[in-house]
């Protein structure tokens, strides 16, 4: 069956990186588009970032973009995030999420998340 | 950016019922609408695509309906486990957004 399996998430200070991931099985990863979302504490959410599925494309949210970075390793099934001068409003659960069938921008598969925490 | 709007914020209602809630999108997005179901402390789950297409292993009490603008989603009998919150996404164009939710809980 499909797992994403998503790591990496901690306690980190204002300003300083992290990088999430996320393990992929049970499906074909090499042939879907993948996403991260997020969710701040009982908040709604929040779409983060877009890679096709050949990695040749990336979309960001604004609220991201120049900060994050997607990017994706076919050879190990694993999608990854890059993050850096990160702030308190980036706390939230980070979920990776994979496309569908049916097209790149709907979320077939979510991963469990991960608890991204900015503090100093 | 497209901006999407849910209406209600929350409700309560029983097991049993008949539920409705409806997302707007800030312009035509056609029918590039998907619902999600989030259980609390869980993940989203996907429960229509396009608008009105029932994701494979979704029960049937679940619909869609609408296109440009204007849609809904319809729990035709409410059991205990949609007691959740709801979310619209637009897969029209990047960057992808989400409603704001509905909750709904028990009555």
């Amino acid at each position: 069956q499909v797992q994403l399996v998503e790591s990496g998430g901690g306690v980190v200070q204002p300003g300083r990186s992290l990088r999430l991931s996320c393990a992929a099985s049970g499906f074909s990863f090499s042939n879907f588009a993948m996403h991260w979302v997020r969710q701040a504490p009982d908040k709604g959410l929040e779409w983060v970032a877009f890679i096709s599925y050949d990695g040749s494309y990336e979309f960001y949210a604004d609220s991201v973009k120049g900060r994050f970075t997607i990017s994706r390793d076919d050879s190990k099934n694993r999608l990854y995030l890059q993050m850096s001068s990160l702030r308190s409003d980036d706390t939230a659960v980070y979920y990776c999420a994979s496309s569908g069938d049916y097209g790149d921008y709907y979320l077939e598969y979510w991963g469990q998340g991960t608890l991204l925490t900015v503090s100093s | 950016d497209i901006q999407m709007t849910q209406s209600p914020s929350s409700l309560s209602a029983s097991v049993g019922d008949r539920v409705t809630i409806t997302c707007r999108a800030s312009q035509n997005i056609n029918s590039y609408l998907n619902w999600y179901r989030q259980k609390p402390g869980k993940a989203p789950e996907i429960l229509l695509y396009e608008a009105s297409i029932l994701q494979r292993g979704v029960p049937s009490r679940f619909s869609g309906g609408g296109s440009g603008t204007d849609f809904t989603l319809t729990i035709s009998s409410l059991q205990p486990e949609d007691f959740a919150t709801y979310y619209c996404q637009q897969s029209y164009s990047p960057p992808l957004t989400f409603g704001p939710g509905t909750k709904v809980d028990l009555k």
